[in-house]
Order: C-alpha cells, then structure tokens, then sequence
C-alpha cells in the first residue's frame, strides 16, 4: 500500500495568511494526487485534482503543484471560510489512501 | 446535477452484517467511466476508503477489508450497495459513497454519510 503522509497535523493562522500544506507519498505516485476539504459534521469537498487541477467552482486562492512523491497545497489568502480539514488522497493504485489530515485553525 | 445520498442502519450489534444503499441521481452507472466508491470516517479520525465499483462490474476492495465487503449495483434503480459481514465496534465510522471523477480514482461529489454505530 501507498502511505500518504501530511505536514503539519495541524496549523494555526490568521485571515489573509498564505499557508502551505504537504503531502508525500510512500512511493512515487506521478502526479496521481487529490486534496480534499472537510469542514464538521459534512462530506468531503474536492478541491484540487491531479495534483495541481483545481476542481470547477473551487476559489482561485486555492492551489497545488508537486509529482512524484512531494505534493503541497497552498492557500494564498485565507479567508474564514477555509478553516477546516484538508486531506490528500493518492489515485496512482490500489488500494486508494488518505493522508491523515491537516487541521487548519484560526490563530 | 449530481447527488448522491447513503442509507442503512444507524445502529448494529456486533456480528451482524451491515447494509448500506448508495441511492445516485445525475449519471447512470451504464455509462462508460462512471464509478462509485465507499469511504468511512471513524469520529475524529481520517477518511479511509473501502470500494469501489465501475461501470462494467469491475470492483475493487481495500485488502484490508476485502474478506468482509461486497460492492454490488443495480443500475435500473441507480443504486449502489455495500455489504460488510462480522461488524465489530471499530467500525463505528461514517460511511461515505462518493461518485468517482472521470478516469481518476478519486471522488468528485460526496453523499452527506451516514453514522453508523456498532454496539451491543
């Protein structure tokens, strides 16, 4: 199985802050990579697909690059509504997995 | 539109099978591509995915869990069940079905998961 692996397990910051999230995978997985929000008590939302393809209706401040192993999500300007769980999933194999989630707090 | 909406028991007991129905609106599972998948979440913990199946039958399990699962559809009633035999309280989760993103194996709409809880 690929092991996703996410830094930091969780982050604090400030509206307008630009913060990064990462991703790596146990072995390369090409650029295979989804990321995902998760706000309490509701489903997943994808946000970002193939890595650095970001999902129709998704906000522009949203984005992602990386391949192979190392993949990162950035934020560019967070706003309240962004506070949240993000997670990233490989689609390289099976069996698909997750990473284990970053919580995005307000500092 | 795409929706997507879980049902089954909130409540089962320890060795019983659990049933649950992926009921789908806005694509048919006839069509080329389309695949449907079951994620859990147990309370505060990370998402975990367990199945998946494709337009023409093909499915996939975690191998973790592939001994207990069944993925079946009935593509008359755009519906997709899974089946897990000898529940235990670890998995008390909210379970997820999610339709999958064309030829991607990741999921771009979710249904609103269903609680269920594993307990005597």
């Amino acid at each position: 199985d690929i092991q996703m692996t996410q830094s930091p397990s969780s982050v604090s910051a400030s509206v307008g802050d630009r913060v990064t999230i990462t991703c790596r995978a146990s072995q390369g997985i090409s650029s295979w990579l989804a990321w995902y929000q998760q706000k309490p008590g509701k489903a997943p939302k994808l946000l970002i697909y193939a890595a650095s393809s970001l999902q129709s209706g998704v906000p522009s401040r949203f984005s992602g690059s990386g391949s192979g192993t190392d993949f990162t999500l950035t934020i560019s300007s967070l706003q309240p509504e962004d506070f949240a769980t993000y997670y990233c999933q490989q689609a390289n194999s099976f069996p698909l997995t997750f990473g284990q989630g970053t919580r995005l707090e307000i500092k | 539109q795409i929706t997507l909406k879980e049902s089954g028991p909130t409540l089962v007991k320890p060795t019983q099978t659990l049933t649950l129905t992926c009921t789908f609106s806005g694509f048919s599972l006839s069509t080329s591509g389309v695949g449907v998948g079951w994620i859990r979440q147990p309370p505060g913990k990370a998402l975990e995915w367990l199945a998946l199946i494709y337009w023409d039958d093909d499915k996939r399990y975690s191998p973790s869990l592939k001994s207990r699962l069944t993925i079946t559809k009935d593509t008359s009633k755009n519906q997709v069940v899974l089946t897990m035999t000898n529940m235990d309280p670890v998995d008390t989760a909210t379970y997820y079905c999610a339709h999958r993103r064309t030829a991607m194996a990741l999921f771009d709409y979710w249904g609103q998961g269903t609680l269920v809880t594993v307990s005597s």
